[in-house]
């Protein structure tokens, strides 16, 4: 069963607007934690912004923001005042336990498929 | 620190051979992770590491792949024998693993494999 869903292959927005971008989740953990990753056309993965499922604030940093709705399971991004240099795809993940070798819990990032913003002039 | 370097950056290589990709993660960093990202599976976990050892292989495909890590600074990626569909981008990827910045993902710029 797919544990993260971004049902939007691709959005457009204009410069300057703000735009989300949609993420639901699914886990049966009560400790879990969210992570937006940008990956531009040059190909690197670049960590955005992080939500624990305890924190009770929506986590911001700088013009990101994470709106976090733990009862519908959605951790959606909110980029406000969009730059062209925003265009990339962006990636929600999630931080889960795996089973591990050794016995005992350990974590690893599940990944979305991913969202392809594009930035208007 | 200069991140987490990965080599090559780019291969091409003939159904067949065996390929290496190699990883130095970012130093003090205990997780290491190896990610495969393709058009049709997206990014898919192979193998995790931590303190070197490995956690979860359940992601590694099958027996042609391996994965080492022989110490705290170096992580090898196997493929053989390599076959076309093994073609895609190969991310290695370091992180604490308590503390803040825990499980934050640092991912290396990528090897980018193309099996004829």
């Amino acid at each position: 069963a797919q544990k993260i869903t971004q049902t939007q292959p691709g959005m457009f927005v204009q410069e300057k607007e703000a735009v989300t971008l949609d993420c639901t989740y699914d886990t049966s953990d009560q400790s879990y934690g969210l992570f937006w990753y940008k990956q531009p056309s040059s190909g690197e993965m670049i960590f955005l912004i992080y939500q624990g499922s305890y924190d009770e604030q929506n986590a911001t940093e700088g013009r990101y923001s994470l709106n976090f709705q733990k009862a519908r399971k959605s951790a959606n991004l909110v980029i406000s005042a969009s730059q062209l240099g925003d265009s990339a795809m962006y990636f929600c993940a999630m931080r889960e336990k795996t089973r591990s070798n050794s016995g005992g819990s350990n974590y690893k990032l599940t990944f979305g498929k991913g969202t392809l913003l594009t930035v208007n002039p | 620190d200069a991140g987490v370097i990965q080599s090559p950056r780019h291969e091409v290589t003939e159904m067949g051979q065996e390929v290496t990709l190699r990883c130095k993660p970012i130093s003090g960093h205990n997780s290491l992770f190896w990610y495969r990202q393709t058009m049709m599976r997206g990014l898919e976990l192979l193998i995790y590491f931590n303190n070197n050892v490995p956690i979860d292989d359940s992601g590694m495909p099958e027996d042609r792949f391996s994965a080492k890590m022989p110490n705290a600074s170096f992580s090898t990626l196997k493929i053989q024998p390599s076959e076309p569909r093994d073609s895609a981008v190969y991310f290695c990827a370091s992180s604490h693993l308590v503390g803040l910045g825990a499980n934050v993902l640092t991912f290396g710029a990528g090897s980018r494999l193309t099996v004829l």
